[in-house]
């Protein structure tokens, strides 16, 4: 079965200082996606960056890129000069195969944003 | 504009009742999910449809049971099975060909 892993159950950055969020996964299948969401107190679930198993590049967008390594089964999350609206939650997923679609999470990091 | 309904945001319901929450979908994805969620453990899966009139089980499916009658909706109905109901719930959809995933607002159950 396929598996998600957030090591840190709480993180702490300043203002205006980039922060990473650490992700590890299982899978042995060989296509496969990753994503982040980002889930304020309010609850819903905002997108943040996907990668693609076959992807050469690492994804970006804006301020958020995702260190893609492959051989390690890592997918961390790089938030560059932190915001205070950036304080939440914080979910590494994975599409499982087989035709599903599911997504399968992992427990999340808080994320907490000081001035 | 496109999106996913839930409703209700909060519900409050006795020990021994059945409550429904509602999803709907006006983005015409083939594919819902019902995820619950509690305090430390992220995202679980209880059902998912990937067609109107067929469901599976998720990996919590105990004590829930959903219908997907039509495409555009996917209730889901915690019975009185379910020991520990009390949980923020999401709902979700896709379809083939598209990466991303949509998700409601959620529905916050609190068992009283």
């Amino acid at each position: 079965a396929q598996k998600i892993t957030q090591t840190q159950p709480g993180m702490f950055v300043q203002e205006k200082e980039a922060v990473t969020l650490d992700c590890t996964y299982d899978t042995s299948d060989p296509s496969y996606g990753l994503f982040w969401y980002k889930q304020p107190s309010s609850g819903e679930m905002i997108f943040l960056i996907y990668q693609g198993s076959y992807d050469q590049q690492n994804a970006t967008e804006g301020r958020y890129s995702l260190n893609f390594q492959k051989a390690r089964k890592s997918a961390n999350l790089v938030i560059s000069a932190s915001q205070l609206g950036d304080s939440a939650m914080y979910f590494c997923a994975m599409r499982e195969s087989g035709g599903s679609e599911k997504l399968v999470f992992g427990k999340g990091t808080k994320l907490t944003v000081n001035p | 504009d496109g999106g996913i309904t839930q409703s209700p945001k909060y519900l409050f319901r006795k020990e021994g009742q059945n409550v429904t929450l509602s999803c709907e979908q006006n983005l015409n994805h083939d594919a819902m999910y019902w995820y619950r969620q509690d305090p430390g453990q992220g995202l679980r899966l209880i059902y998912y449809s990937q067609i109107v009139n067929d469901f599976q089980k998720g990996d919590i499916a105990e004590g829930y049971s959903v219908s997907r009658e039509k495409k555009e909706s996917f209730p889901l109905t915690v019975t009185s099975a379910q020991k520990n109901p009390t949980a923020f719930y999401l709902c979700a959809s896709t379809t083939s060909g598209e990466y991303g995933y949509t998700f409601g607002s959620g529905t916050r159950l609190t068992v009283v």
